[in-house]
């Protein structure tokens, strides 16, 4: 019964460079969403998807990240041309079509440390 | 959008006691409400949630309340142990489906 992957789990960039975060969803879910998380500071919402649809993205900034969920394979985070500040931890959350059954729990995986130096 | 507020931003309880944690939100709208807990390095785990429709849950030693009219909920967890010791984390979920978190409380259970 595997849960909420995320690859990788550490990732250092250089300034300049992309950084792409993966998540596959727990069996079963067709629903996925990105949070940052700052150093001792509660989760920021950043995206919501769904396969090949994006259905929320009022949390991403304007420049520089995109986010897809293909038909096929993991959920990616993209960050292009890494800056300092966007050294965080990374989580992913999966779920049902929110609603479904009444269930509305969002599973998070075990998150991807981004550094930039 | 929706705000959540979270308090206390540090708890330190003796074991066996209880502890209490708690949270306002603006969305009058908002109706889920999860708890999380996170240890350090770890990612959050849900550990008890409630619907709007209903006042309280309970779960083992842990239990939340929701006062609608109030716009609050809070975490109860009772005869604490040292491996409750976490950052706990309060959230709402909105008409928009996606979650609002506070900014969380670190617990911590002294033997």
């Amino acid at each position: 019964n595997a849960g909420v992957m995320q690859n990788p789990r550490h990732l250092v960039r250089r300034r300049g460079q992309e950084a792409r975060l993966r998540c596959s969803p727990m069996k079963g879910h067709s629903h996925v969403y990105w949070y940052r998380q700052l150093p001792e500071e509660g989760l920021k919402f950043m995206v919501y998807l769904q396969k090949e649809n994006i259905i929320d993205e009022s949390g991403m900034p304007k420049e520089r990240f995109s986010a897809e969920f293909p038909k096929e394979g993991p959920s990616i985070l993209r960050i292009q041309q890494v800056v300092r500040g966007d050294s965080a931890a990374y989580f992913c959350a999966s779920s049902f079509a929110p609603g479904t059954g009444g269930s509305y729990e969002q599973y998070f995986g075990p998150g991807t440390r981004l550094t930039v130096t | 959008g929706e705000n959540v507020e979270q308090h206390p931003s540090t708890l330190s309880v003796q074991e066996g006691d209880s502890a209490v944690i708690k949270c306002t939100y603006s969305d009058s709208a908002s109706n889920y409400f999860p708890w999380y807990k996170q240890e350090l390095g770890k990612r959050p785990q849900l550990i008890i949630d409630i619907r709007s429709n209903v006042g309280e849950k309970k779960d083992q030693r842990i239990a939340v309340t929701l006062n609608k009219t109030a716009k609050h909920f809070s975490l109860h967890i009772t005869e604490t142990q040292p491996e409750d010791s976490a950052v706990y984390f309060c959230a709402a979920k909105g008409s928009n489906y996606k979650l609002t978190f506070g900014k969380g409380t670190l617990l911590t259970v002294n033997p």
